[in-house]
């Protein structure tokens, strides 16, 4: 059970758009409608931002947004802030009640 | 509210079992998966099992065979046990709930609610 394939690191300005991806396989990412993201600042425990591909909990703010094509789950933030600095890391089931976090993406607002 | 602590002791001898627990405060204790979490210094996020009201366990295959979760469900905690451990094992661990949509919980549907964490350090 291998992690999903993230970028190790991402960046951009305040204001731009900054997108994530998350790479699996067919037997979990492509295979479900569920993968969710998470947001970790240092120090603090993670905060889930998007669950079943492209929902948002409530209080998340709607400039993060999810989706996916064939085995490959994206994260998007528009409008970048310097508080969406942090780390990001995808999560898939895999089938028989399995789960696998992605490798994590650091995202640098510049 | 739910809130999850974890607690433990922080440092434990290599070949010794590691010891967890987390408390949860919910009057739903039985509604949700419950799940164990652990990130070793400066890496990613490992997913290490999940465990349900049941007493019915899931675990990641690399720990197989080494680590046991367990419920107290009167004393709405969850354990984890992870027998004969090395420097490897050194992380920070994670207790946290599964997500409940339109009254339904299951273990993938996502986590929700973490606890703070705490620092285990083999050696």
């Amino acid at each position: 059970q291998s992690a999903l394939t993230q970028p190790r690191s991402v960046s951009g300005s305040p204001g731009q758009s900054a997108t994530i991806s998350c790479t699996g396989t067919s037997s979990d990412v492509g295979g479900y409608s569920y993968v969710s993201w998470y947001q970790q600042h240092p120090g603090n425990a993670p905060k889930l931002i998007i669950y079943f591909v492209n929902k948002r909990p409530s209080g998340v703010p709607d400039r993060f947004s999810g989706s996916k094509s064939g085995n490959t789950a994206s994260l998007t933030i528009s409008g970048l802030q310097t508080e969406d600095e942090a780390d990001y890391y995808c999560y898939s089931y895999t089938g028989t009640n399995t789960v696998v976090f992605g490798g994590g993406t650091k995202l640098t607002v510049l | 509210q739910v809130q999850l602590q974890e607690s433990g002791p922080g440092l434990v001898k290599p070949s010794e079992p590691l010891s967890l627990t987390c408390t949860v405060s919910t009057d739903s204790f039985n509604s949700y998966y419950w799940s164990w979490i652990r990130q070793p210094p400066g890496r990613g996020l490992e997913w290490i099992g999940f465990v349900y009201h049941s007493g019915t366990t899931w675990y990641t295959p690399s720990l197989e065979g080494r680590v046991t979760i367990s419920l107290d469900t009167s004393k709405k905690q969850l354990s984890l046990r992870l027998r004969s451990v090395t420097a490897a094992d050194t992380a920070v661990y994670y207790c946290a709930k599964s997500l409940m949509i339109a009254g339904w919980s299951y273990n993938y549907y996502g986590l929700d609610v973490w606890g703070p964490g705490t620092t285990v350090t083999v050696s």
